[in-house]
């Protein structure tokens, strides 16, 4: 079945750090990759979108990179602020296969 | 732009019990999709309506049901409440489907505990 999986449960950086969070798909070849933030209590939010013919995304401080070949999606926080820290969620394919989600923590 | 909510925020039941979780969509969106999420999991897709149908269905067995109405808002029903059944309800809606790769907007979800 498909799946999608997420590097890590947790990441803690240090404020000014670039966050790397990973997410690796397996079983299938989703056309798109999408990005979500959820904060605690919260529905999750719309952060980024890639197509498998884009190899990079950029929006503001954000970075989103689709290698079809390693079945991976790289997802960059620069400069990265505590108000950064939420949990991360990947998401591909119809219907929306989500990730576990990365919990990250940025440390003043 | 109003954006989706869901009611109720929060819904204690007993197992074997029913119950119907409402949402409405954003406005300009014809598509509403239903997930659960398990505390410390992702969301689960559940099932999604376009156009008052069932367009797609997730590994939940059929006491869970859905509606769509004219209005685009929505109801998710589960029958025989389990114990399992206990997570966080999230609704969101979409343009066109998710096979478009339209990103999905989410309500806050209705947390609903089975005991």
């Amino acid at each position: 079945s498909q799946k999608i999986e997420q590097n890590s449960e947790a990441l803690n950086i240090q404020e000014g750090k670039t966050a790397t969070l990973t997410c690796n798909y397996t079983n299938y070849s989703p056309a798109y990759l999408q990005w979500y933030r959820q904060d605690p209590g919260r529905g999750p939010v719309f952060l980024l979108l890639i197509r498998e013919n884009e190899k990079e995304k950029r929006k503001e401080r954000l970075k989103v990179t689709f290698d079809t070949t390693l079945k991976q999606s790289l997802f960059h926080i620069t400069a990265s602020q505590p108000a950064d820290s939420a949990t991360y969620l990947c998401a591909a394919g119809q219907n929306f296969v989500f990730g576990p989600g990365t919990r990250l923590s940025v440390l003043p | 732009e109003t954006g989706v909510t869901q009611s109720p925020t929060h819904l204690i039941k007993t197992r074997g019990q029913q119950v119907t979780l409402r949402c409405s969509s954003q406005s300009g969106h014809n598509t509403v999709s239903w997930y659960q999420q398990a505390l410390g999991q992702g969301p689960q897709f559940i099932f999604q309506y376009y156009r008052e149908e069932e367009n797609g269905r997730g590994n939940f067995p059929p006491r869970f049901s859905g509606l769509q109405f004219p209005n685009y808002s929505s109801e998710l029903n589960v029958n025989a409440l389990e114990l399992d059944d206990s997570a966080l309800y999230l609704c969101a809606s979409s343009l066109w489907g998710t096979g478009w790769g339209s990103p999905l907007h989410f309500g806050n979800g209705t947390r609903l505990t089975v005991t």
